[in-house]
């Protein structure tokens, strides 16, 4: 298995341009997260999705958006970048709300 | 809402030696999780040792235990003989058990660096 994936790794935008950020996982886990790492703070969450086809709003969603049309893809969409969302965001999933969260390798955004 | 707060930035220990990372974290609730995570360079998240709060018995893996103070809102990590790989962050995190409140609250995190 390969856990779950992202790309890209890195990214460089300029105010005002649109990107998603993929993920995907090979595990069959129905609970997929975004979080935000903004510098020498922990993760906020962004968005959730219980399931395929079910979304929800985290802590701190304003800005973003996702989808979820299958159970291995969860992408995060931004629509009109700002230097504000300038910060590593992780994709995790797991098999149930009390269950470890298995978190990818991270996507570090640097808009501009 | 729930806060969690890791008020050591950096702490450093001897190769071999024993260190407590602490966490404390306010809540109305009654039952929830709590859960230490370990972040290394790679910046990926690796989850280290978890507790349920309706478990009085302090959770334990490998070199990794907690001290888990459920009245004081307490739960400290402590890692024995520690190793050169255990270089990292540690972020100390808090669950509602709450089913559909999904939210898992980070602390800000302890840079942990091991002296050779």
């Amino acid at each position: 298995n390969a856990g779950v994936t992202q790309t890209p790794k890195f990214r460089i935008l300029k105010i005002g341009q649109s990107m998603t950020l993929q993920c995907t996982q090979d595990m069959n886990h129905n609970y997929m997260y975004w979080y935000r790492q903004d510098p020498g703070m922990g993760l906020k969450l962004i968005y959730y999705s219980v399931g395929a086809g079910i979304t929800d709003k985290g802590e701190v969603p304003n800005g973003y958006n996702v989808s979820r049309s299958t159970t291995e893809d969860f992408p995060l969409r931004l629509e009109l970048a700002a230097p504000s969302q300038t910060s590593v965001y992780f994709c995790a999933s797991n098999t149930g709300p009390y269950n470890e969260q298995f978190f990818g390798p991270g996507t570090r955004l640097t808009v501009l | 809402a729930q806060t969690v707060t890791q008020s050591q930035p950096e702490m450093s220990v001897q190769e071999a030696e024993t260190v407590t990372l602490s966490c404390t974290y306010d809540t109305s609730e009654s039952d929830y999780y709590l859960f230490w995570y370990k972040q290394p360079p790679s910046r990926q998240m690796i989850l280290v040792i978890r507790q349920e709060a309706y478990k009085q018995q302090n959770a334990t893996e490998n070199r990794f235990s907690v001290n888990f103070q459920k009245a004081a809102k307490s739960f400290s990590l402590k890692i024995s003989d520690s190793q050169l790989g255990d270089a990292a962050m540690y972020f100390c995190a808090y669950r509602s058990a709450d089913f559909g409140n999904e939210k898992l609250t980070f602390g800000t995190g302890t840079r942990l660096t091991i002296i050779p």
